[in-house]
């Protein structure tokens, strides 16, 4: 059974800095690229970024480039999601995706960024 | 950025008849590979989205007949028959022709 698990969300204050894992089993994390999707509350999809197998490439939404690094290991078959000066625009459900098309996905981690 | 305009916002429907849902791309998604990257999820209430349709018309695994996928180029519908109580959720398009990804804003489909 194909299963991804985020973690580490949690409510933190504006400008500081957070990092998401994705612990993915059940098919070969190494052979696919992983990309991170975010929900604002009652909000649509917004696509944050994805890197490919051997994270080599990794490709981000303009607006959240510079604050945002998407990285992977392999050997732990975990995805990360590396988020600095944090506001309150960055609250949201954070779910990480995989597989062509972005067939799976986890259950999201909620993010709160609030003083 | 590929600007993805759905519509209508919401739709409300009876079981057992049919919702189409259309979206519309500001850019033509067919990839000189010959391939249109054109993706349809639903997100049902509290849940992760799950894929239902990709390249247009492509069921993905597990996912019931009743839906279905057409258009070309700019245009495309999702179209639902039968519809069940379990459909309820919002329906949103994606264009993976090039990054950045860009999701439709959704569709809510209610039960009447």
């Amino acid at each position: 059974e194909v299963k991804l698990v985020e973690s580490g969300g949690g409510l933190v204050q504006p400008g500081r800095s957070l990092k998401l894992s994705c612990a993915a089993s059940g098919f070969n994390f190494n052979d696919y690229w992983m990309g991170w999707v975010r929900q604002a509350p009652g909000k649509g999809l917004e696509w944050i970024g994805e890197i490919n197998k051997d994270s080599s490439t990794i490709n981000y939404t303009p607006s959240l480039k510079d604050k945002f690094t998407i990285s992977r290991d392999n050997a732990q078959n975990t995805l990360y999601l590396q988020m600095s000066k944090l506001g309150s625009e960055d609250t949201a459900i954070y779910y990480c995706a995989s597989a062509i098309y972005y067939s799976y996905w986890g259950q999201g981690v909620m993010v709160t960024v609030s003083s | 950025d590929i600007m993805m305009t759905q519509s209508p916002l919401s739709v409300a429907v009876t079981p057992g008849e049919s919702a189409s849902i259309s979206c519309r791309s500001s850019k033509s998604l067919l990839h000189s590979n010959g391939i249109t990257y054109l993706s349809w999820y639903l997100q049902r209430p509290e849940k992760s989205p799950q894929l239902l349709i990709y390249q247009i018309s492509n069921l993905a695994s597990g996912v019931s007949d009743r839906f279905s996928g057409s258009g070309s180029g700019t245009d495309f519908t999702l179209k639902i028959s039968k519809v069940e109580t379990e459909d309820v959720g919002i329906y949103y398009c994606v264009q993976f022709l090039e990054v950045p990804l860009t999701f439709g804003s959704g569709t809510k489909l209610e039960i009447k």
